[in-house]
């Protein structure tokens, strides 16, 4: 089966700074995909980005982007220009590219964000 | 486009009730998700409907059920409530055949708390 793990479960960085966020992850399989979903305290989950394992070129959205290892099975998310409205939850999340496989979540990283 | 809507948003039972949660989908979307998320084990898959079929379950009790109706909404009932049932339950969709149906869309959740 396979698993994520984020060895980190607190972080906390400087507004305007940039911060990284780690994510390894276990899997047998080569065609997958992989994300990270932000959750706002007591606010909906929403995904942050998303990344196909058959694709070198590590994907970015505007201030975030990953680095995609896939050879180490590593997924980090780095956030750029920190703001206050990043803090958050963000849980690395797994899926294999069978059909009707879920997501495989990792424990999540508390980011706080420090005026 | 209007995102997944869950209902309702909180829910207050006692142990041995039974409860029932609804999710709508996002418009054109035929594939519903549950997850249970807990500070303790953190977000873990229910199951998964597509076209009012279970494709894929999680390792959870029988007490645990869900359904899919033509429109593709889906409910998910718990029976006989048992203390540690308490939890945000979330609802995810994810498009078919559609560019990035892999990703999945959560709804607010569901904040059930039983007595």
């Amino acid at each position: 089966a396979q698993t994520v793990t984020q060895s980190q479960p607190e972080m906390s960085v400087q507004e305007a700074e940039t911060v990284t966020l780690s994510c390894t992850y276990d899997t047998s399989e080569s065609d997958y995909y992989l994300f990270w979903y932000k959750q706002p305290p007591s606010r909906q989950m929403i995904l942050v980005i998303r990344q196909e394992a058959y694709k070198q070129q590590n994907a970015t959205e505007n201030r975030f982007s990953v680095n995609f290892q896939k050879a180490a099975k590593s997924f980090s998310l780095k956030i750029s220009d920190s703001q206050l409205g990043d803090a958050a939850m963000y849980f690395c999340a797994y899926r294999s590219a069978q059909r009707n496989t879920p997501l495989v979540f990792g424990k999540g990283t508390r980011l706080s964000v420090i005026a | 486009k209007a995102g997944v809507t869950q209902t309702p948003r909180y829910l207050i039972k006692t142990r041995g009730q039974q409860v029932t949660l609804s999710c709508s989908p996002i418009s054109g979307h035929r594939s519903v998700s549950w997850y249970q998320q807990t500070p303790g084990q953190g977000l873990q898959f229910l199951f998964e409907y597509f076209s009012e079929t279970q494709r894929n379950k999680g390792n959870f009790p029988g007490r645990f059920s869900g359904r899919q109706f033509s429109n593709s909404r889906s409910e998910m009932n718990v029976s006989t409530l048992e203390l540690g049932d308490s939890a945000l339950y979330l609802c995810a969709s994810r498009g078919r055949g559609y560019s990035g149906s892999d990703t999945q869309y959560f709804g607010p959740g569901t904040r059930l708390t039983v007595l």
